[in-house]
């Protein structure tokens, strides 16, 4: 079982839409990461989060330590936000090594 | 904000050849920078870690003899598939902090392929 578990694995929605996606984790951790990997390969380092939520333009990424849980949510989607969103956590420690989930798919259509 | 740079971003090379992969911090010295290697449809994997200055850290099952890290400078790491077979072929991405931070910077990333 893999330490770090996004869902949806896929998702297509309509531009405009909101979207939401998750990423639990089993792990104690000193922070969490969202990514965006664009078709390219290239990624984007979204957010890192150790408590609460933070806001930049249409993105909003929220985290619960307690219960080990985190979600990315978009506003207004727009078919340029169609890209692989990852999870990433670090364990607490001085290592930056980080456990990447699978990534979530999101396709958005005009 | 502070910027990665890989090089090439895309490189084709024959079996048993070596092939070297960059990784720059532009605007920010980077103590610790990462090389992970994805395959089709599946998540980073990360192969080691890099201290400017210090001999790195691989994990388990990476072969170092097979992918040489050289961390010279703080703004600097370079990647070398020696030897390069076909099951090399993937996509190589590094990634670099400050430390002062906590915050993590990627590259562009480097897709490979050993014909």
């Amino acid at each position: 079982k893999n330490e770090v578990e996004q869902s949806p694995q896929n998702l297509t929605a309509q531009e405009g839409e909101f979207i939401t996606i998750n990423c639990s984790y089993s792990v104690g951790i000193s922070a969490l990461h969202w990514l965006q990997q664009h078709p390219g390969g290239g990624i984007v380092s979204l957010f890192m989060l150790s408590s609460g939520k933070k806001k930049h333009g249409r993105l909003i990424a929220t985290i619960n330590i307690q219960e080990k849980h985190s979600s990315l949510h978009i506003t207004a989607s727009h078919p340029r936000d169609s890209a692989v969103y990852i999870c990433a956590v670090k364990s607490g420690g001085s290592n930056y090594k980080l456990t990447f989930g699978k990534g979530t798919l999101l396709t958005v259509n005009p | 904000g502070a910027v990665v740079s890989q090089h090439p971003s895309r490189v084709i090379c024959k079996s048993g050849t070596s092939v070297k992969i960059e990784c720059r911090s532009l605007d920010f010295q980077a103590t610790t920078m990462f090389w992970y290697r994805q395959f089709p449809k599946q998540s980073l994997m990360l192969m080691a870690t890099s201290n400017e200055g210090s001999k790195a850290t691989y994990e388990q099952g990476v072969e170092k003899d097979k992918f040489l890290i050289n961390h010279a400078s703080l703004t600097l790491s370079t990647l070398t598939v020696t030897s390069a077979h076909p099951e090399d072929s993937s996509f190589y991405i590094c990634s670099a902090t400050t430390d002062n931070t906590g915050e993590l910077f990627f590259g562009e990333g480097s897709r490979l392929t050993v014909l």
